[in-house]
């Protein structure tokens, strides 16, 4: 069947550690995976897109990496902040990109 | 400002009264999609328009209906509300090209109760 699974539901650390969040698929072959941002009772607020010919993506404290072989997409956060601390959700396309399937998240939690 | 709108944000209503779910975009996108969002089940995709006149099923599509008459309106229809439709709900849309989707921006969300 496929499935769509991030690591773990949630995440703790420090402030001033990197944050590894990590996506696992089986049974899609996507031509591109996004990850999203979600603050509690708020909409997605879109992250970074990676496609399957590119090995990683970086935005400022953030870095994407997608391993089709793997079948993998790990989102760093480095020199993580309290202000990180949201549930993250990754997405890949399907069906020729007519729809987005999504993780259930990880809801990252950064203390100072 | 670039946006999907919803409304309304919050809704109370009881099984089987009609409702409709508004969602409006201001950037032109062809691509419009509905979701649901349920704890332990995360975000699953009710129904999507590619273009005006064009929609297509989702993942959950029972007891919804859509329609796209305009590119920047795509309206949520519960015919029949029934408890197990109490959810969170978002409007999404995007570009579309044969590359497939780009930034998908999402509205602030519905929450609906059903009793």
């Amino acid at each position: 069947s496929q499935k769509i699974e991030q690591n773990s539901e949630a995440l703790n650390i420090q402030e001033g550690k990197t944050a590894t969040l990590t996506c696992n698929y089986t049974n899609y072959s996507p031509a591109y995976l996004q990850w999203y941002r979600q603050d509690p009772g708020r909409g997605p607020v879109f992250l970074l897109l990676i496609r399957e010919n590119e090995k990683e993506k970086r935005k400022e404290r953030l870095k994407v990496t997608f391993d089709t072989t793997l079948k993998q997409s790990l989102f760093h956060i480095t020199a993580s902040q309290p202000a990180d601390s949201a549930t993250y959700l990754c997405a890949l396309d399907h069906q020729a990109g007519t729809a987005l399937i999504f993780g259930k998240g990880t809801t990252l939690s950064v203390s100072s | 400002e670039a946006q999907v709108t919803q409304n309304p944000r919050y809704l109370i209503t009881v099984t089987g009264k009609k409702l409709t779910v508004t969602c409006s975009q201001n950037m032109n996108h062809e691509y419009m999609s509905w979701y649901r969002q349920d704890p332990g089940l995360g975000l699953r995709q009710i129904y999507y328009s590619m273009n005006v006149e064009v929609t297509d099923k989702g993942d959950v599509p029972e007891g919804y209906k859509v329609s796209r008459k305009e590119k920047r309106n795509f309206p949520l229809i519960l015919e029949s509300p029934s408890p197990n439709q109490t959810s969170l709900y978002f409007c999404a849309s995007s570009t579309y090209s044969g590359a497939g989707q780009e930034t998908q921006y999402f509205g602030p969300g519905t929450r609906l109760l059903v009793l």
